[in-house]
């Protein structure tokens, strides 16, 4: 069965550091996609990235920073210059033949 | 606009009622999830359906849930004699097969 594990329930920064939101996860399968999402206080999850298993190159999009290792199973996201607008939970999923499996969310909360 | 969206964004009812939620996919899209999310919690899948196929119910938590797809679009969500563990945020997402999940702004049902 396939889990993810996101094992930072809070985070709290101040504005303008950088932070890291670890994802470890666990498959059988070979083809799978990881994802993030975020959830501002809104509510609503908001996509930000999919990477696919054959494809362990990092990415950078502005602050936003993946980076996928396959070898420790890990997707983490870093946020670069953190800005109290990135306050929100963060979700971490995996994707294999149809269904998304969640990890349990980081709160990430940016002061000024 | 074009997302998912939901329908109502707030349910109140009283406990052992039936309620239906609503969801209209992005157009086009031919998968249709359910999800659940209670306070704090990580998303719980709920339901799956992908065009014409049986859809996939085994995440349903009882069986006075309930869902349907009506022509390849719109799906409803029914509880059953809403019991109060059922309060929580009922998310509906749409993809395309195994692309992204993009999820709706999510409905909010208080069981009293």
């Amino acid at each position: 069965a396939q889990k993810v594990t996101q094992a930072q329930t809070e985070i709290s920064v101040v504005e303008k550091e950088d932070v890291t939101l670890d994802c470890v996860y666990e498959t059988r399968d070979t083809t799978y996609y990881l994802f993030w999402y975020k959830q501002p206080p809104s509510g609503e999850l908001v996509f930000l990235i999919r990477r696919n298993s054959f494809d362990e190159q990092n990415e950078i999009s502005g602050r936003y920073s993946w980076n996928f290792q396959k070898s420790t199973s890990s997707f983490n996201f870093t946020i670069t210059a953190s800005q109290v607008v990135d306050s929100a939970v963060y979700f971490c999923a995996l994707s294999e033949l149809r269904q998304l499996t969640f990890g349990s969310g980081t709160q990430l909360t940016v002061l000024p | 606009g074009a997302g998912v969206s939901q329908s109502p964004s707030n349910k109140v009812t009283e406990k052992g009622k039936d309620v239906e939620l609503r969801c209209d996919p992005i157009s086009g899209h031919t998968a249709l999830y359910w999800y659940r999310q209670s306070l704090g919690q990580g998303l719980e899948f709920l339901i799956y359906f992908q065009g014409n196929s049986a859809p996939d119910k085994s995440g349903l938590p009882s069986d006075r849930f309930s869902a349907e797809r009506t022509g390849g679009s719109v799906s409803t969500l029914t509880i059953q004699r809403t019991q109060q563990e059922d309060s929580a945020v009922y998310l509906c997402a749409s993809t395309l097969l195994r692309d992204t999940q993009y999820f709706g702004p999510g409905t909010r049902l208080t069981v009293l």
